[in-house]
């Protein structure tokens, strides 16, 4: 079976643009979460996605926004790009099975830098 | 609100030796605990977790962990450093069952000497 999948891997843009990630979930997930890892701030969670359906946001400004799928994959969108959202950003997927339902499954993340 | 704290950004071990991660937490709610692991340029793979079952957590690859609610700690050991073991580790809190909602500790790079 294969993982969950993030594209693209490494991404360069300048400050005032915006961008957009895409993730694809393991076959059969349809929760996806997004997280936000810097140096400064570590590991932070953006929001969660079911059904299409926001269920959960951390503490983010709008600019960052999400969507889901009929087909689980998402994507978020950071819009007027700042220095400060240089991250590595990971996408989740988890199962609604029993047996791993509280299991996060990460893809590899994209490296986005902002010049 | 919940949050975590893990002692020590860095440790070193000698290849065979114990590993101990420390992690604590605090939460107004019985918490969820998980451990993940981060190898370079890789996501985040889980470990294991404390869902409110057995108190003596064991693991994939040998760790395991103990949650003690009067100490609010969840550390990870092993009791014999691999060089495979070389990587960052991550503790995190959920306050649900689904696990999702993560907040996540400062996390704690191990290195290990041969």
């Amino acid at each position: 079976k294969a993982g969950v999948t993030q594209t693209p891997r490494y991404l360069i843009k300048t400050r005032g643009q915006q961008v957009t990630l895409s993730c694809s979930p393991i076959s059969g997930h349809r929760s996806v979460s997004w997280y936000q890892q810097t140096p400064g701030q570590g590991l932070q969670f953006l929001f969660e996605y079911f059904s299409e359906t926001q269920r959960n946001k951390g503490n983010f400004p709008g600019r960052f926004s999400g969507r889901q799928f009929s087909n689980s994959r998402s994507e978020m969108n950071v819009s007027t790009l700042e220095l400060g959202d240089s991250a590595l950003y990971l996408c989740a997927s988890r199962s609604r099975l029993v047996s791993s339902y509280n299991e996060q499954f990460f893809g590899p993340g994209t490296r986005l830098t902002v010049l | 609100a919940q949050s975590v704290t893990q002692l020590g950004s860095h440790v070193s071990v000698s290849e065979g030796a114990l590993v101990l991660l420390r992690c604590n937490y605090s939460s107004s709610v019985p918490p969820y605990l998980f451990w993940y692991v981060q190898y370079p340029n890789q996501g985040l793979q889980l470990l294991l977790k404390y869902t409110s079952a057995a108190t003596l957590v064991k693991g994939i690859n040998g760790f395991e962990a103990e949650f003690k609610k009067s100490e609010t700690s969840f550390h990870l050991t092993k009791p014999s450093a691999h060089m495979s073991d070389a990587a960052e580790y991550f503790c995190a809190v959920s306050e649900n069952n689904a696990g999702n909602m993560l907040t996540f500790g400062g996390g704690t790079r191990l290195m290990v000497k041969p």
